[in-house]
C-alpha cells in the first residue's frame, strides 16, 4: 500500500521566492495534517483538514503561509514570500477520523527538507 | 492551550541499559499515542493507550498511561543500537493530537 507521498523531497531556493509543497494522503483517510519540524521548536502542527475542510489553522505562523486541500487526494502548503527562518522539514500526515474522541494513528510522509537562502 | 511536555529532552545510555521517557499533559487526555522518529526519518506510530492505568508491551518496550490520564511513560529494557531516535508522545484533542517535545535517545555501543 502506498503511504503518504510528499514532494519535493528537498527544496533549496532564495528568499523571496514562492515555495509550494505537495502531499498525497493515504487513500481513504479523511484527515490531513501539515507539520513543521526544527531543532529549536520541535514538531509543530501548522494546519489540519477534516474531509477537505480546514479545521484549525492556528499553527500557521504568518499570512505568508497558506494551505489548500482541493480534493481528498491532494493538498498543498504554500509559502510566499519565503524567508530564511522558514527553513525546516515539513511533514504531511494523514489519518482516518471516525468520530469525536476516537483518534486514529497518523501516517507521516517522508517530509520536504526546505532551505531558504 | 493544551501542552504536552516530555522529559528528559536527551538521554545517552550504554547499550544494554534501560531507558525511560515521561510525558505530561496540562489537561486530561482521552488517549495518548507514541511515535518513534529515526535520525533523518519521519515519525512512525508505535502504540495507542486509551484506558486509565493501561499498560501495553511491545517486546522490550513497555508503555503506561497514568491513572489520571494526564501522563504516560515509555520504558525500554536493555537498549540496543536500533533503539536510537526521538520518541514522541502525542496527546489526543478533539480532532488532532498535540505532540510532545520529544526525547532524543542515543545508544552507545
Amino acid at each position: 500500500d502506498a503511504g503518504v507521498i510528499q514532494s519535493p523531497r528537498h527544496e533549496v531556493t532564495e528568499m523571496g521566492q514562492e515555495v509550494t509543497l505537495r502531499c498525497k494522503p493515504i487513500s481513504g483517510h479523511n484527515s490531513l495534517f501539515w507539520y513543521r519540524q526544527t531543532m529549536m521548536r520541535g514538531l509543530e502542527l501548522l494546519i489540519y483538514f477534516n474531509n477537505n475542510v480546514p479545521i484549525d489553522d492556528s499553527g500557521m505562523p504568518e499570512d505568508r503561509f497558506s494551505a489548500k486541500m482541493p480534493n481528498a487526494s491532494f493538498s498543498t502548503l504554500k509559502i510566499q514570500p519565503s524567508e530564511p527562518r522558514d527553513s525546516a522539514v515539513y511533514f504531511c500526515a494523514s489519518s482516518l477520523w471516525v468520530r469525536l474522541g476516537e483518534n486514529q494513528p497518523q501516517h507521516f510522509g517522508d517530509g520536504t527538507r526546505l532551505s531558504i537562502l | 492551550g493544551q501542552q504536552v511536555m516530555q522529559i528528559p529532552q536527551y538521554q545517552h545510555v550504554q547499550e544494554g541499559e534501560d531507558f525511560t521517557t515521561y510525558c505530561n499533559s496540562s489537561t486530561t487526555l482521552s488517549n495518548i499515542q507514541w511515535y518513534k522518529q529515526r535520525p533523518g526519518g519521519h515519525p512512525v506510530f508505535l502504540i495507542q493507550l486509551v484506558k486509565s492505568g493501561e499498560v501495553k508491551k511491545q517486546k522490550r518496550l513497555t508503555f503506561q498511561f497514568g491513572e489520571a490520564k494526564k501522563n504516560s511513560s515509555l520504558h525500554i529494557t536493555a537498549t540496543q543500537t536500533t533503539d536510537v531516535g526521538t520518541y514522541f508522545c502525542a496527546g489526543a484533542g478533539t480532532y488532532k493530537y498535540i505532540f510532545g517535545t520529544g526525547t532524543r535517545l542515543k545508544v552507545l555501543a
